[in-house]
């Protein structure tokens, strides 16, 4: 019920490409959904985050698409850069829950 | 933006010998502070959670004994690995949340600790 299942674990573009990664959860009470970035050797740094009222947030290069019914989320990177080069986790979170269910990460590589 | 401090980034120490890192909230006030451990490309498994002013909730498999939480203000929680092994090698990590259970958890840089 805790769950948060992310996929692909790996995945390699070629810069300018448009890196995808999924996540989808069970709990329905989560209503809070962030990404997280984080580089080798340093924590986790919060990317973008949206709550279920709306269907998708955008932020720069970084676009999240929401769907409730399906209760899945993902992470959309447009133009990807080598500096996007990371560990990618989502995250679920509600506002009972004291702390975030973590996916599984997703490791990219975008090539130069 | 909230800042959370991780001090230190490296150590490496001995086996049976304490190793204290702390964590710090920097511009803001945090009650409640979680603790993580992650293993090489795996993901954060959440070890404890600092509560200020009262003991620390550890998740299921976490020997409080071993990996002992002081949480003794709202900008402070250290974690204190006792009697190190090797095998307690790893990356710890420590967030801390600005808010309501549904508002961004920030974490700190993480201190990577080695076991000899």
């Amino acid at each position: 019920q805790q769950q948060v299942k992310q996929s692909p674990q790996s995945l390699i573009v070629q810069k300018g490409g448009i890196p995808i990664i999924n996540c989808a959860y069970e709990n329905t009470a989560f209503d809070y959904f962030p990404w997280y970035q984080q580089f080798p050797g340093k924590g986790p740094a919060l990317l973008i985050a949206i709550r279920p009222d709306v269907s998708e947030k955008k932020e720069g290069r970084f676009t999240i698409s929401f769907n409730k019914s399906a209760k899945q989320f993902s992470l959309h990177i447009m133009d990807s850069q080598p500096g996007d080069s990371a560990t990618y986790f989502c995250a679920a979170g509600s506002g009972s829950a004291r702390q975030l269910t973590f996916g599984s990460g997703t490791q990219l590589t975008v090539l130069p | 933006g909230a800042v959370v401090s991780q001090h230190p980034s490296r150590v490496i120490c001995k086996s049976g010998t304490s190793v204290k890192i702390e964590c710090r909230s920097l511009d803001f006030q945090a009650t409640t502070m979680f603790w993580y451990r992650q293993f090489p490309k795996q993901s954060l498994m959440l070890m404890a959670t600092s509560n200020e002013g009262s003991k620390a909730t550890y998740e299921q498999g976490v020997e409080k004994d071993k990996f002992l939480i002081n949480h003794a203000s709202l900008t402070l929680s250290t974690l204190t690995v006792t009697s190190a092994h090797p095998e307690d090698s790893s990356f710890y990590i420590c967030s801390a949340r600005q808010g309501l259970s549904n508002s961004p958890l920030h974490f700190g840089n993480g201190t990577r600790l080695t076991v000899t």
